[in-house]
């Protein structure tokens, strides 16, 4: 059981480089979420897509595009990355958006932007 | 102010001790609670929902007071493997994805 996959582990950008993080489900997931951890301040969440063919904002949006290329796959862009976009991104998924399902997270991307 | 709240802790305790973390939650219309666990440099995974009469899996015991918007976790006979940081996630259907808090730290020593 695979899960959620993301892509890559690890990365180090130059500020001004751009980059996609990938992320795909196998659990027939309808609901795709991408979210950022910094030191002491929690999961925040940057986009989310209810089901395939919707995307919207979350909490820190700015600086990130994201597609939802079909059921499967939901990727989020840097378009042109910033020392402040250092984190670590989660991918997750659920069932729907409806506020009784817990989300299955990948492992995490570790982005270091110098 | 945030709208989910934890101490971050550290809490060390020794092998075999019992420890409680609270939380508190700012929006009223919140519906949905979970605990989630997270170990170091690793993903979130799910320990358990918290449900209104509280709930009760193992060693782990949640509880839930609505007046006064908190939640609670209770680990008995705490284990070195129940290190971790433990995520209070709350959601509410004006907001269609769940919202962390930051988490508190546990650490069990032998």
């Amino acid at each position: 059981n695979a899960g959620v996959t993301q892509t890559p582990k690890f990365q180090v950008l130059k500020t001004g480089q751009s980059m996609t993080l990938q992320c795909a489900q196998d659990m027939n997931h309808n609901s795709m979420y991408w979210y950022r951890q910094d030191p002491g301040m929690g999961l925040r969440l940057i986009y989310y897509s209810a089901s395939e063919g919707t995307t919207d904002k979350g909490e820190v949006p700015n600086g990130y595009n994201v597609s939802r290329l079909n059921k499967r796959e939901f990727s989020l862009r840097l378009e042109s990355a910033a020392p402040s976009q250092t984190s670590v991104y989660f991918c997750a998924s659920s069932e729907t958006t409806g506020t009784n399902y817990g989300y299955t997270f990948g492992s995490g991307t570790r982005l270091t932007v110098v | 102010r945030k709208e989910v709240e934890q101490d971050p802790g550290p809490f060390n305790v020794p092998e075999g001790a019992t420890v409680a973390f609270n939380c508190t939650y700012s929006n009223s219309a919140s519906q949905s609670f979970f605990w989630y666990r997270q170990d170091c440099r690793k993903e979130p995974k799910l320990l358990m929902s918290v449900y209104s009469s509280g709930n009760e899996d193992g060693r782990f015991t949640a509880q839930l007071n609505r007046a006064s918007q908190y939640i609670s976790l209770l680990i008995r006979d705490s284990k070195l493997s129940d290190s971790a940081t433990y995520l209070c996630v709350v959601s509410h259907t004006g907001r269609r994805a769940l919202t962390f808090g930051s988490g508190t730290r546990l650490q069990v020593q032998p």
